[in-house]
């Protein structure tokens, strides 16, 4: 069965600190994995896929296919990162997508 | 328009009653997807439609609750017996097929 797992609910840092949020998932296919964020009264919106490999707003993600895992870092958190951040699977040839129970992110001045 | 709409944003109302959410996705999305945001429970799928084929209802809760999608276009998530339970943010989201979700503000449901 598809599942995303996201252990930690809260992630409190410090300014200027280095910021990773865990995401591992069970797939059993070739899966496409995203990083999507909510800022604090917009909606949620896409922040990075790892097909495009690239970095937004500082953070990058790599898929580890051995460990099934794709985390979210930032080397420098600032206050402005403080948000709610979900991993999300996309599958099957209907490329249904499924969410983490997400984590929070509080970056502290 | 130019990204999802739902409405109504904000819905209160008596244990038992009927609700219905409406979502309209951005034209041309093939995709659309129902999910109930809670705390402590993240972004928990319901329901997802894919042009004309037949929905994947798998992540609905219960029987009370059902979806249909009118011309492959605006989609009503209904909800019957509202529970308390129930209480929480449906959100829509639509894309083209495989591609990135967009969302919608979400419609807050308070059950009392």
């Amino acid at each position: 069965a598809q599942r995303v797992t996201q252990p930690e609910k809260l992630l409190s840092v410090f300014k200027g600190a280095p910021v990773e949020l865990k995401c591992n998932y069970s797939y059993s296919g070739s899966p496409e994995l995203f990083w999507y964020v909510q800022y604090s009264r917009q909606r949620l919106q896409l922040l990075l896929r790892h097909i495009s490999r690239e970095s937004i707003k500082g953070f990058t993600a790599d898929l580890n296919k051995g460990e099934t895992s794709f985390h979210l870092k930032k080397p420098f958190a600032q206050e402005e990162d403080s948000a709610m951040y979900y991993c999300a699977l996309s599958s099957g040839g209907g490329f249904k997508t499924i969410f983490g129970a997400g984590t929070r992110l509080f970056v502290k001045a | 328009g130019a990204g999802v709409s739902q409405s109504p944003s904000n819905k209160v109302t008596e244990k038992g009653k009927d609700v219905e959410l409406r979502c309209d996705p951005i034209s041309g999305h093939t995709a659309l997807y129902w999910y109930r945001q809670s705390l402590g429970q993240g972004l928990e799928f319901l329901i997802y439609f894919q042009g004309n084929s037949a929905p994947d209802k798998s992540g609905l809760p219960s029987d009370r609750f059902s979806a249909e999608r009118t011309g492959g276009s605006v989609s009503t998530l209904t909800i019957q017996r509202t529970q308390q339970e129930d209480s929480a943010v449906y959100l829509c989201a639509s894309n083209p097929r495989g591609r990135e979700l967009f969302f919608g503000e979400g419609s807050r449901l308070t059950v009392l």
